[in-house]
């Protein structure tokens, strides 16, 4: 069984901080996705990568294929930006089914 | 209007009552899927479906079944809902080609 395990739980951090959210995984991976849940809202899919590292916005994605291991980056942080962050992989196969963290829940104070 | 439309996004019910969730898409997707999510566990999968005609089980399908009335169109029952049902449920979307998904806003369930 794939577990997926993201660090920390919970993120406070003053606008204007670099952040990072990690994200390990025990098995192989084809594909992993970052997710962001705000409050009461739905999920919207930031990222999803299999090699090297993506960039959105002040957002950016890494992640290590050998190292099994993932991170989230956000810089020049914002008010904004509080939410929860998920980390999802697909452990392959042709039914996509997907394992996800518990996720981090980021707080930007002003 | 969003990609991925839920109804009804808030429900109050009792227990032993059926209770249908829907889900409707206007991205052409051919894969959509149920999940539920409870405070301090991860997303878990209760259906996924590939196109019309192909229905699946997830890790937690005990208690709920699905249709899928069109490509657009996958709905999630509870025939007969217990408390332990109550959750903030989400229908999903990808495409085989690119596997990104897109997820409706929610439907938040309680079950008395």
């Amino acid at each position: 069984k794939n577990e997926v395990e993201q660090s920390p739980q919970n993120l406070t951090a003053q606008e204007g901080e670099f952040i990072t959210i990690n994200c390990s995984y025990s098995v192989g991976i084809s594909a992993l996705h970052w997710l962001q849940q705000h409050p009461g809202g739905g999920i919207v899919s930031l990222f999803m990568l299999s090699s090297g590292k993506k960039k959105h916005g002040r957002l950016i994605a890494t992640i290590n294929i050998q190292e099994k291991h993932s991170s989230l980056h956000i810089t020049a942080s914002h008010p904004r930006d509080s939410a929860v962050y998920i980390c999802a992989v697909n452990s392959g196969g042709s039914n996509y089914k997907l394992t996800f963290g518990k996720g981090t829940l980021l707080t930007v104070n002003p | 209007d969003a990609d991925v439309t839920q109804t009804p996004r808030n429900r109050i019910t009792k227990t032993g009552k059926r209770i249908m969730l829907e889900c409707s898409q206007t991205k052409g997707h051919d894969r959509m899927y149920w999940y539920r999510q409870d405070p301090g566990l991860g997303l878990r999968l209760i259906y996924y479906s590939f196109d019309v005609k192909d229905i699946n089980k997830g890790e937690i399908s005990d208690g709920y079944s699905v249709s899928r009335q069109a490509q657009a169109k996958f709905s999630l029952s509870l025939e007969s809902a217990i408390p332990n049902q109550t959750a903030l449920y989400f229908c999903a979307t990808s495409w085989a080609g690119t596997g990104e998904l897109f997820f409706g806003e929610g439907s938040r369930l309680t079950v008395l």
